[in-house]
Protein backbone atom coordinates (compact mmCIF):
# COMPACT_ATOMS: atom_id res chain seq x y z
CA UNK A 1 0.00 0.00 0.00
CA UNK A 2 1.18 3.52 -0.19
CA UNK A 3 1.12 6.41 1.82
CA UNK A 4 -0.19 10.07 1.66
CA UNK A 5 2.06 12.52 3.84
CA UNK A 6 0.86 15.54 4.88
CA UNK A 7 2.80 18.60 7.36
CA UNK A 8 1.41 18.07 10.80
CA UNK A 9 0.31 21.58 10.92
CA UNK A 10 -0.10 24.77 9.74
CA UNK A 11 -0.44 28.43 11.26
CA UNK A 12 -2.04 31.60 9.72
CA UNK A 13 -3.81 34.73 10.70
CA UNK A 14 -7.64 35.48 9.94
CA UNK A 15 -8.21 36.60 6.14
CA UNK A 16 -4.74 34.88 4.97
CA UNK A 17 -4.35 32.16 2.95
CA UNK A 18 -3.65 28.79 3.92
CA UNK A 19 -2.46 25.88 1.85
CA UNK A 20 -2.19 22.36 3.24
CA UNK A 21 -0.26 19.48 0.80
CA UNK A 22 -0.88 16.56 0.43
CA UNK A 23 1.79 14.16 -1.14
CA UNK A 24 1.96 10.92 -2.74
CA UNK A 25 3.35 8.32 -5.38
CA UNK A 26 -0.08 7.62 -6.82
CA UNK A 27 -1.50 10.89 -6.70
CA UNK A 28 -1.02 11.44 -10.41
CA UNK A 29 -3.04 8.30 -11.45
CA UNK A 30 -5.86 8.64 -8.68
CA UNK A 31 -7.71 11.77 -7.25
CA UNK A 32 -8.02 12.99 -4.09
CA UNK A 33 -10.24 14.29 -1.79
CA UNK A 34 -10.43 16.43 1.30
CA UNK A 35 -12.14 15.86 4.70
CA UNK A 36 -12.06 18.71 7.47
CA UNK A 37 -12.28 17.50 11.37
CA UNK A 38 -13.58 19.80 13.91
CA UNK A 39 -12.67 18.23 18.16
CA UNK A 40 -15.36 15.55 18.82
CA UNK A 41 -17.22 15.63 15.43
CA UNK A 42 -16.73 13.37 12.38
CA UNK A 43 -15.54 14.29 9.44
CA UNK A 44 -16.86 16.65 6.75
CA UNK A 45 -16.39 16.29 2.95
CA UNK A 46 -14.83 19.43 1.89
CA UNK A 47 -13.12 18.84 -1.65
CA UNK A 48 -13.51 15.93 -4.30
CA UNK A 49 -11.87 15.06 -7.30
CA UNK A 50 -8.65 17.31 -6.18
CA UNK A 51 -11.00 19.98 -6.92
CA UNK A 52 -14.88 20.08 -6.90
CA UNK A 53 -16.72 21.40 -3.70
CA UNK A 54 -20.16 19.84 -2.34
CA UNK A 55 -23.12 21.55 -2.08
CA UNK A 56 -22.93 23.81 1.33
CA UNK A 57 -18.43 24.22 1.87
CA UNK A 58 -17.77 27.92 1.24
CA UNK A 59 -16.20 29.00 -1.94
CA UNK A 60 -13.23 30.01 0.29
CA UNK A 61 -12.18 26.04 0.20
CA UNK A 62 -10.66 25.06 -2.60
CA UNK A 63 -8.05 22.31 -4.52
CA UNK A 64 -5.60 21.49 -7.09
CA UNK A 65 -3.27 18.67 -8.26
CA UNK A 66 0.23 18.98 -9.85
CA UNK A 67 2.25 15.61 -10.36
CA UNK A 68 2.48 13.87 -6.69
CA UNK A 69 1.54 16.89 -4.70
CA UNK A 70 -2.31 18.25 -4.53
CA UNK A 71 -2.84 21.08 -2.11
CA UNK A 72 -6.26 22.33 -0.16
CA UNK A 73 -6.32 26.13 -0.06
CA UNK A 74 -8.57 28.49 1.89
CA UNK A 75 -8.75 31.91 1.39
CA UNK A 76 -9.60 34.37 3.65
CA UNK A 77 -9.42 31.82 6.40
CA UNK A 78 -11.60 32.43 9.27
CA UNK A 79 -11.53 31.40 13.09
CA UNK A 80 -14.43 28.51 12.34
CA UNK A 81 -11.85 26.93 9.57
CA UNK A 82 -9.49 25.95 12.39
CA UNK A 83 -9.55 22.32 12.78
CA UNK A 84 -7.89 19.27 11.17
CA UNK A 85 -7.78 17.97 7.53
CA UNK A 86 -7.22 14.52 6.04
CA UNK A 87 -6.05 14.26 2.45
CA UNK A 88 -7.55 10.87 1.43
CA UNK A 89 -7.60 8.66 -1.85
CA UNK A 90 -7.71 4.96 -2.73
CA UNK A 91 -5.11 2.67 -4.82
CA UNK A 92 -5.66 0.27 -7.84
CA UNK A 93 -7.11 -2.77 -5.57
CA UNK A 94 -9.73 -0.98 -4.35
CA UNK A 95 -8.36 -0.04 -0.42
CA UNK A 96 -8.24 3.44 0.76
CA UNK A 97 -5.74 5.59 2.08
CA UNK A 98 -5.51 9.22 4.58
CA UNK A 99 -2.71 11.02 5.09
CA UNK A 100 -1.89 11.78 8.72
CA UNK A 101 -3.76 14.84 9.21
CA UNK A 102 -2.91 18.65 9.18
CA UNK A 103 -3.78 20.80 12.20
CA UNK A 104 -4.83 24.31 11.15
CA UNK A 105 -4.17 26.46 13.54
CA UNK A 106 -5.89 30.47 13.23
CA UNK A 107 -3.73 32.74 15.02
CA UNK B 1 -31.62 14.07 5.24
CA UNK B 2 -28.89 11.12 5.13
CA UNK B 3 -28.54 9.60 8.61
CA UNK B 4 -26.15 7.43 9.86
CA UNK B 5 -26.44 5.94 13.47
CA UNK B 6 -23.78 3.99 14.77
CA UNK B 7 -24.73 1.36 17.68
CA UNK B 8 -22.67 -1.69 19.83
CA UNK B 9 -19.50 -0.20 20.94
CA UNK B 10 -17.92 -0.68 24.12
CA UNK B 11 -15.64 -1.90 26.40
CA UNK B 12 -14.10 -5.65 25.39
CA UNK B 13 -11.44 -7.49 26.61
CA UNK B 14 -8.29 -8.20 24.37
CA UNK B 15 -9.50 -11.28 22.17
CA UNK B 16 -12.92 -10.77 22.73
CA UNK B 17 -15.38 -9.90 19.79
CA UNK B 18 -17.96 -7.13 19.10
CA UNK B 19 -20.38 -6.31 16.95
CA UNK B 20 -20.73 -3.02 14.98
CA UNK B 21 -24.47 -1.77 13.80
CA UNK B 22 -24.85 1.30 11.36
CA UNK B 23 -28.51 2.39 10.81
CA UNK B 24 -29.26 4.77 7.42
CA UNK B 25 -31.92 6.41 6.77
CA UNK B 26 -32.38 9.61 4.15
CA UNK B 27 -30.59 7.33 0.99
CA UNK B 28 -31.61 4.54 -0.77
CA UNK B 29 -28.94 2.31 0.80
CA UNK B 30 -28.77 -0.15 -1.25
CA UNK B 31 -27.31 1.74 -4.52
CA UNK B 32 -24.60 2.64 -2.44
CA UNK B 33 -20.85 1.44 -1.27
CA UNK B 34 -20.54 1.38 2.33
CA UNK B 35 -17.89 1.76 5.29
CA UNK B 36 -16.38 1.50 8.33
CA UNK B 37 -13.14 3.98 9.07
CA UNK B 38 -11.90 4.57 12.40
CA UNK B 39 -9.67 6.68 14.72
CA UNK B 40 -7.88 5.73 17.52
CA UNK B 41 -7.97 8.50 20.57
CA UNK B 42 -5.56 11.44 19.61
CA UNK B 43 -4.75 10.09 15.87
CA UNK B 44 -5.58 10.14 12.22
CA UNK B 45 -8.83 8.52 10.37
CA UNK B 46 -7.67 4.64 8.95
CA UNK B 47 -9.86 2.87 6.70
CA UNK B 48 -11.36 -0.16 8.03
CA UNK B 49 -13.45 -1.54 5.33
CA UNK B 50 -15.63 -1.08 2.10
CA UNK B 51 -18.73 -3.13 1.19
CA UNK B 52 -20.35 -2.88 -2.37
CA UNK B 53 -23.83 -2.41 -3.06
CA UNK B 54 -24.99 -6.03 -2.83
CA UNK B 55 -22.16 -7.35 -0.21
CA UNK B 56 -20.80 -9.43 -2.74
CA UNK B 57 -17.30 -7.11 -2.99
CA UNK B 58 -15.61 -6.47 0.04
CA UNK B 59 -12.16 -4.59 0.38
CA UNK B 60 -10.43 -4.54 4.05
CA UNK B 61 -7.21 -3.05 5.43
CA UNK B 62 -4.26 -5.39 5.98
CA UNK B 63 -4.49 -5.12 10.08
CA UNK B 64 -7.86 -6.54 10.17
CA UNK B 65 -8.01 -9.17 7.51
CA UNK B 66 -9.25 -12.01 8.97
CA UNK B 67 -10.64 -10.82 12.01
CA UNK B 68 -13.02 -8.16 11.10
CA UNK B 69 -16.30 -9.17 8.59
CA UNK B 70 -18.10 -6.23 6.83
CA UNK B 71 -21.54 -6.99 5.84
CA UNK B 72 -25.04 -5.31 5.11
CA UNK B 73 -28.88 -5.95 5.12
CA UNK B 74 -30.10 -4.17 2.67
CA UNK B 75 -33.69 -4.99 3.73
CA UNK B 76 -32.99 -3.36 7.02
CA UNK B 77 -30.52 -0.37 5.41
CA UNK B 78 -28.61 -1.32 7.93
CA UNK B 79 -24.23 -2.26 7.72
CA UNK B 80 -22.47 -4.02 10.98
CA UNK B 81 -18.75 -4.35 11.58
CA UNK B 82 -18.09 -7.86 13.27
CA UNK B 83 -14.69 -7.63 15.05
CA UNK B 84 -13.23 -10.80 16.35
CA UNK B 85 -9.89 -11.46 17.73
CA UNK B 86 -9.91 -7.46 18.97
CA UNK B 87 -6.21 -6.06 20.03
CA UNK B 88 -6.00 -2.99 22.57
CA UNK B 89 -4.20 -1.41 18.84
CA UNK B 90 -8.55 -1.64 17.81
CA UNK B 91 -9.14 1.05 20.47
CA UNK B 92 -10.92 3.32 18.17
CA UNK B 93 -13.99 5.64 17.41
CA UNK B 94 -15.89 3.97 14.10
CA UNK B 95 -17.51 5.91 11.75
CA UNK B 96 -19.68 3.90 9.59
CA UNK B 97 -19.90 5.72 6.31
CA UNK B 98 -21.63 6.23 2.61
CA UNK B 99 -19.23 5.78 0.08
CA UNK B 100 -18.99 7.11 -3.46
CA UNK B 101 -17.39 4.36 -5.83
CA UNK B 102 -16.54 5.17 -9.72
CA UNK B 103 -13.94 4.93 -11.75
CA UNK B 104 -13.13 8.50 -10.60
CA UNK B 105 -12.02 6.68 -6.77
CA UNK B 106 -13.74 6.01 -3.60
CA UNK B 107 -14.34 8.58 -0.97
CA UNK B 108 -17.15 9.47 1.93
CA UNK B 109 -19.53 11.64 1.93
CA UNK B 110 -21.77 11.52 4.67
CA UNK B 111 -20.30 10.07 8.26
CA UNK B 112 -21.94 8.79 11.23
CA UNK B 113 -21.10 10.50 14.90
CA UNK B 114 -19.42 7.17 15.76
CA UNK B 115 -19.15 4.74 18.88
CA UNK B 116 -15.92 4.11 20.87
CA UNK B 117 -14.52 0.45 20.62
CA UNK B 118 -12.18 0.12 23.94
CA UNK B 119 -10.28 -3.07 23.74
CA UNK B 120 -8.77 -3.67 27.29
CA UNK B 121 -7.95 -6.23 30.38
Amino acid sequence: SYELTQPPSVSVSPGQTARITCSGDALPKQYAYWYQQKPGQAPVLVIYKDSERPSGIPERFSGSSSGTTVTLTISGVQAEDEADYYCQSADSSGTVVFGGGTKLTVL
Amino acid sequence: EVQLVESGGGLVQPGGSLRLSCAASGFTFSSYWMSWVRQAPGKGLEWVANINQDGSEKYYVDSVKGRFTISRDNAKNSLYLQMNSLRAEDTAVYYCARAQSSSAGVYFDYWGQGTLVTVSS
